[in-house]
């Protein structure tokens, strides 16, 4: 079992729309979890991050972190063609300087004007 | 704001060609990343370094090696370089501190023919 699942995609939703993309993991030790957002042929940009359990809201974006079940989400709301990317969800332990991301295989998501 | 550079957006070499791509941070982070991105595989670590001259193996070192020799600058060198190794390759940032979140660069496109 890879220790970051992340749906495939890709996802194609209507601008407006409602998005709802999701992440599980099996490493029971990680703390905090991010979710970067990668335009085309650019570098992933840090969209937002959580600290253990609950939700985070900015803007039209809200993360969610449940540990009990090991999954984490990231709702779009009123969805725009700028949103047009792929996502990444990623994840550590906090163990220190030495900390590295662990991450999903992304998923790429269309937002039809 | 963090920023992260690389010495090229693209690049074409010849199979068995010594391959130097270049990355420079200027926020005085502790720690420097090298991945690379193929479609369906994600992105995949090759090597990281958490200190000046201090070098770990990433998941997929084979075939690669790293330098740094000043804090804000991190080497990764295709000591030859196959088509195989025609990739997406990105370097990122970090603090070292919590949350652990990477800075990412623009990437390099290497193509190996």
């Amino acid at each position: 079992q890879k220790e970051v699942e992340q749906d495939p995609g890709p996802l194609s939703v209507p601008e407006g729309a409602i998005v709802s993309l999701n992440c599980t993991y099996s490493n029971s030790a990680f703390q905090y979890f991010m979710w970067y957002r990668q335009y085309s042929r650019k570098g992933p940009e840090l969209l937002m991050y959580t600290y253990s359990s609950g939700n985070k809201e900015d803007g039209r974006f809200t993360a969610q972190v449940d540990k009990s079940s090991k999954y984490i989400s990231l709702f779009i709301r009123d969805s725009q063609p700028s949103d047009s990317a792929t996502y990444l969800c990623a994840m550590t332990e906090s163990t220190g300087a030495n900390s590295k991301l662990t991450f999903g295989k992304g998923i790429t998501l269309s937002v039809r004007p | 704001d963090v920023k992260v550079t690389q010495s090229s957006r693209y690049l074409v070499k010849r199979t068995g060609e010594k391959v130097f791509l270049e990355c420079v941070q200027d926020m005085d982070h502790e720690n420097m990343f090298w991945y690379r991105q193929d479609p369906g595989l994600g992105l995949r670590l090759i090597y990281f370094s958490y200190d000046v001259k201090m070098k770990e193996k990433g998941d997929i070192p084979e075939g690669y090696s790293v330098s740094r020799e000043k804090k804000e600058r991190f080497s990764l060198i295709l000591e030859s370089a196959s088509t195989n190794q025609t990739s997406m390759y990105l370097c990122a940032s970090s603090s070292g501190q919590a949350p652990y979140e990477q800075y990412f660069g623009p990437g390099t496109r290497l193509t190996v023919t």
